[in-house]
């Protein structure tokens, strides 16, 4: 129930293209959706984070669309470039309640846009 | 403003020696503190947390132990290092409401 799914593990894009990457998860408690990016040596930082009330976030190239009868969201990156070559994590928790406030993190998208 | 620090950004340490990793917070009071450890190419693996002073929730057994001797300090710590401690570690504090904010890391290598 703790659980956040993250798919594909790895993801080859060329330059301009979209990059996408999905999430599930269980717990419907959840109620703060977060992408992290983390490049090579350096700790991961907060990229866009959404929260249940709306189906869809956008910041520059980054989108989030969440929907909540499925328990899925996913990261778009439009015109994708080789800078936005990192890794992505998605991850979820309740905003509030100590604890129970900690993120579940997915496993990681490698992402690499080619030139 | 609220920032993390975490030392050092790299370490080299022998089989069978002593570990000490701090991390500290300025900005915020009583927040919750996380110890990470991401071996290279995974994901984050959450070995301990902290909701307040002296209060440590460990997630995962194993040689490593960790401490929070005042407000904003967490301390990562072990008496024996092994070859499997190897990794990269990372602190992080918890806004309620707004995630986490890591530290840039510290690259163990145990050799």
């Amino acid at each position: 129930q703790q659980q956040v799914k993250q798919s594909p593990q790895s993801l080859i894009v060329q330059k301009g293209g979209i990059s996408i990457i999905n999430c599930a998860y269980e717990n419907t408690a959840f109620d703060y959706f977060p992408w992290y990016q983390q490049f090579p040596g350096k700790g991961p930082a907060l990229l866009i984070a959404i929260r249940p009330d709306v189906s869809e976030k956008k910041e520059g190239r980054f989108t989030i669309s969440f929907n909540k009868s499925a328990k899925q969201f996913s990261l778009h990156i439009m015109d994708s470039q080789p800078g936005d070559s990192a890794t992505y994590f998605c991850a979820a928790s309740r905003r509030y309640g100590g604890s129970q406030g900690n993120l579940i993190f997915g496993k990681g998208t490698k992402l690499s846009v080619k030139p | 403003s609220q920032t993390i620090h975490q030392w050092p950004a790299t370490l080299v340490q022998p089989v069978g020696s002593p570990l000490s990793l701090e991390c500290t917070v300025e900005g915020t009071s009583n927040p919750n503190l996380y110890w990470y450890r991401q071996a290279a190419g995974r994901g984050l693996q959450l070995l301990f947390y902290s909701v307040g002073i002296g209060q440590i929730s460990s997630e995962v057994p194993q040689n490593l132990s960790a401490s929070r001797p005042q407000d904003r300090q967490f301390i990562l710590s072990s008496k024996k290092l092994l070859l499997s401690d190897s990794g990269f570690y990372l602190c992080a504090w918890m806004t309620e409401g707004y995630g986490y904010t890591f530290g840039s890391g510290t690259r163990l290598t145990v050799v």
